[in-house]
């Protein structure tokens, strides 16, 4: 098992440009996230799908969009990357019908927006 | 949004000092509080998921208490190690989502 696996792991983007970030999981997660994390401001919740064909706003949507493909999969848009997306993406996985199930985390994606 | 706080921000101990901190969260709908230790360069890693007031939970030197009524989580190290170091992350989860506090950055000198 791969875990939760998110690509790229590191992407430098100019001001306007787009890129999508990639999430899969090998976990049989029902529900799945996109967090940044910022110095000091710890994580933040971008968007989450509670289920496969569902996407919801966190704290932070503005700038972004989600896809939830199929169960295994959840992507990150950036339409028009600005300098204040630089930050670090985790995007995790947690097993729905266990109301206290844990998060598991991918590896983390550094995104640089000059 | 639920505003999750955490004291201290960061906390330098000795190899061997027993330490906690805090983690606050509104204490009204309260469904579950988790901990996460997040080393440098690594994911965040569950240590404990708490649900019932009074909770108390153990893994080797860690351990964590539980208030739903008043709001708060303690997290204790006994005996702290260097590779304690670490941020340690609470989370509060409601409604299908999780809301982080900022994080206590441990650093534990040898």
């Amino acid at each position: 098992n791969a875990g939760v696996t998110q690509t790229p792991k590191f992407q430098v983007l100019k001001t306007g440009q787009s890129m999508t970030l990639q999430c899969a999981q090998d976990m049989n997660h029902n529900s799945m996230y996109w967090y940044r994390q910022d110095p000091g401001m710890g994580l933040r919740l971008i968007y989450y799908s509670a289920s496969e064909g569902t996407t919801d706003k966190g704290e932070v949507p503005n700038g972004y969009n989600v896809s939830r493909l199929n169960k295994r999969e959840f992507s990150l848009r950036l339409e028009s990357a600005a300098p204040s997306q630089t930050s670090v993406y985790f995007c995790a996985g947690k097993i729905v019908g266990i109301g206290t199930g844990e998060l598991f985390f991918g590896e983390g994606s550094r995104l640089t927006v000059l | 949004i639920l505003n999750v706080e955490q004291s201290p921000q960061s906390l330098h101990v000795q190899e061997g000092d027993s330490t906690n901190f805090t983690c606050s969260f509104p204490s009204s709908n309260f469904y579950a509080l988790h901990w996460y230790r997040w080393e440098t360069a690594k994911s965040p890693e569950a240590l404990f998921v708490m649900t019932l007031n009074g909770d108390e939970k153990k893994k080797g030197r860690i351990s964590a208490t539980l208030n739903t009524k008043e709001g708060y989580s303690y997290l204790y190290i006994k005996g702290s190690q260097p590779e304690d170091s670490a941020t340690y992350l609470c989370a509060q989860y409601n409604f299908n989502k999780f809301y982080f506090g900022s994080g206590t950055k441990l650093n534990v000198k040898p």
